[in-house]
């Protein structure tokens, strides 16, 4: 299995809702990752999970709030977001902190 | 000056030519380089992975990394319409610089 999954594939939340994204891999990568990315830009970094606790928090604001229940388990727990937050969110992992394999994204529309 | 540079294009180009997307950077402690294809509204999917300065080929894509002039290119020969993408190259290092940062990507248009 080379591939990293990601739940759902689109979201529409409010801006007082709760919703989670879900990321799954099963290559025995021990770095994961959390991007953002909107339209014609690269992917902007959030936060990275070494061995499963977190080493890197890019200053993301606290509405998001990453999880890692396990080695093949990513969660970005979203609460009272805004508009501009709308964006495709990435997941990422890797054996190594370079080579990153990414999964599909979840497109997230907050109204 | 960013860290990597990139031309966004759009790049277009017809049927069957040969295609040169290129980053330049400034950070000399980069040692990994990745080329990365993303199609909209889709995640980026690796394409290259080089370590240090060479070459490196897979079918129809070659990647260069040109340390002493801190540039890298990657070659599409025989482009076809389903190599319309955007192109994102990536780079890092060891110790602080260990996390990839991106070029801004270039958007290839491959017009039958």
């Amino acid at each position: 299995d080379t591939e990293v999954t990601q739940t759902p594939k689109h979201l529409v939340m409010g801006m007082t809702n709760k919703k989670s994204l879900k990321c799954e891999q099963h290559m025995g990568h021990r770095a994961m990752y959390w991007y953002k990315q909107k339209a014609k830009k690269p992917p902007e970094l959030m936060f990275v999970y070494s061995y499963e606790k977190l080493s890197i928090n890019e200053s993301v604001p606290s509405r998001f709030s990453p999880e890692c229940p396990n080695s093949s388990l990513l969660n970005l727990h979203l609460h009272a977001l805004q508009p501009e937050d709308s964006a495709l969110y990435l997941c990422a992992s890797s054996r190594h902190y370079n080579e990153q394999f990414f999964g599909p994204g979840t497109r997230l529309t907050v109204l | 000056q960013k860290e990597v540079e990139q031309d966004p294009g759009p790049l277009s180009v017809p049927e069957g030519a040969i295609v040169s997307l290129n980053c330049t950077y400034s950070n000399s402690a980069f040692q990994y380089f990745m080329w990365y294809r993303q199609y909209s509204r889709k995640g980026p999917e690796l394409l290259m992975y080089t370590y240090s300065s060479g070459n490196k080929e897979d079918g129809r894509f070659t990647a260069q990394v040109d340390k002493s002039s801190k540039y890298i290119s990657l070659f599409i020969r025989d482009s076809q319409p389903s190599d319309s993408a955007t192109y994102l190259c990536a780079m890092s290092g060891f110790g602080g610089s260990y996390i990839p940062t991106f070029g801004r990507g270039t958007s290839l248009i491959v017009h039958p």
